[in-house]
């Protein structure tokens, strides 16, 4: 069972630069989330998609961009790398049902030098 | 917006004690639910347990277990019966319609 996927697992970056972490689940699910964690601060919501065709922002959506390219994928998009970007980033997913918990990647460790 | 509040940064316990996490969350709902998940080194979130607000009966599984608090908004974890698997950041989470809300997480350390 795959569950949630995300990758790249790792990655490295000069200010500046940008990149696209993908995430895809199998589970069916209508709902997928960003969130980033950093030390102290918890995991804060980026971006979510409620159901295919339909985001919103999060806590924390400056600087990103999302595309939820069909009901499995969800896509998070740095255009323009920031230092204060370097953070480990987890997509999770869930149904609509309200007792159900989310589903977690594995998240991916971004470092923005 | 709801908040969670996890007071306690890092908390300790001696292998096969009891150790109580504890978590308040801000919340003008009536039905909602809450999360305890369990982070280990390897970065994994793992759902340790989970309540739903109109219950009021606690949820157990297995050493864990809940004491939720509606009125008061509280909801602790405690471990029972430690383990040196146990150590792990733990984060409380309070989940209303299609939102999930963090707290900023407890670092547990068990003493051999």
């Amino acid at each position: 069972n795959a569950g949630v996927t995300q990758t790249p697992k790792f990655q490295v970056l000069k200010t500046g630069q940008s990149m696209t972490l993908q995430c895809a689940q199998d589970m069916n699910h209508n709902s997928m989330y960003w969130y980033r964690q950093d030390p102290g601060m918890g995991l804060r919501l980026i971006y979510y998609s409620a159901s295919e065709g339909t985001t919103d922002k999060g806590e924390v959506p400056n600087g990103y961009n999302v595309s939820r390219l069909n009901k499995r994928e969800f896509s998070l998009r740095l255009e323009s790398a920031a230092p204060s970007q370097t953070s480990v980033y987890f997509c999770a997913s869930s149904e609509l049902r309200a007792n159900e918990k989310l589903f977690f990647g594995s998240g991916t460790q971004l470092s923005v030098l | 917006a709801q908040t969670v509040t996890q007071s306690q940064p890092e908390m300790s316990v001696q292998e096969a004690e009891t150790v109580t996490l504890s978590c308040t969350y801000d919340t003008s709902e009536s039905d909602y639910y809450l999360f305890w998940y369990k982070q280990p080194p390897s970065r994994q979130m793992i759902l340790v347990i989970r309540q739903e607000a109109y219950k009021q009966q606690n949820a157990t599984e297995n050493r864990f277990s809940v004491n939720f608090q509606k009125a008061a908004k509280s909801f602790s974890l405690k471990i029972s019966d430690s383990q040196l698997g146990d150590a792990a950041m733990y984060f409380c989470a309070y989940r209303s319609a299609n939102q999930f809300y963090f707290g900023t997480g407890t670092s547990l350390t068990v003493i051999p």
